[in-house]
């Protein structure tokens, strides 16, 4: 079945730094892929997602690549703000039907003043 | 668009006792519903996948008997844990997909069960 591997586990920024987070996946026919960011105690909120029919998107200061061959897909934040500290998860779908996704382990990005 | 709210958002009990969690779709139909649970500092952990007008799917090492699913109509699942122990205490949070098609889930506030 699917697996969903995410590093690092924990990063720690400076404000107006950049950071990445990277997810490998094990299913070569997944074609979808959402990031979702949780702040502590609340819901998971989609920030971006992917189809594998690109290589990249961008909405403002963040950004998705996906490497197909490699099967690893990278999130982006650029000129990173205190209010982007959260707990980031990738995902992608299980193949069987119903789209079911598989999370990642969840990135920890702290960014600090 | 597109919100899914939960209800209660927090809940304790006593050993032995049930809960009923309800996930709604506020503004959109909802074919499938996904029931996950989260543990502290952990990712989100795939329970079952609710289906409108069908049986639920369970994932591997999830009872079925004790996290009954009801998936009655387009905007309400509900999930039911049965003479809940504190090992159950845990993060519960749903999702949504729209009927139209699109992959996009979008999840519920979350309900965090205590059981004591």
């Amino acid at each position: 079945g699917e697996n969903v591997e995410q590093h690092p586990s924990t990063l720690s920024v400076q404000e107006g730094d950049s950071a990445v987070i990277k997810c490998t996946y094990s299913d070569s026919a997944s074609n979808y892929f959402p990031w979702y960011k949780q702040e502590l105690g609340k819901r998971p909120q989609l920030i971006i997602d992917i189809r594998s029919n690109v290589g990249e998107k961008k909405d403002q200061r963040i950004a998705v690549t996906l490497n197909k061959t490699a099967k690893h897909f990278s999130l982006h934040i650029t000129e990173t703000q205190p209010e982007d500290s959260a707990v980031y998860f990738c995902a992608a779908p299980i193949s069987g039907g119903y789209n079911k996704l598989i999370f990642g382990a969840g990135t920890r990005l702290a960014v600090h003043p | 668009g597109a919100v899914v709210s939960q209800h209660p958002s927090w809940v304790i009990c006593k050993s032995g006792t049930s809960v009923k969690i309800e996930c709604r779709s506020l503004d959109f139909q909802a074919t499938t519903m996904f029931w996950y649970r989260q543990f502290p500092k952990q990712s989100l952990m795939l329970m079952a996948t609710s289906n409108e007008g069908s049986k639920a799917t369970y994932e591997q090492g999830v009872e079925k008997d004790k996290f009954l699913i009801n998936h009655a109509s387009l905007t309400l699942s509900t999930l039911t844990v049965t003479s809940a122990h504190p090992e159950d205490s845990s993060f519960y949070i749903c999702s949504a997909r729209d009927r139209k098609g699109a992959e996009t889930q979008y999840f519920g506030p979350g309900t965090r069960l205590l059981v004591l």
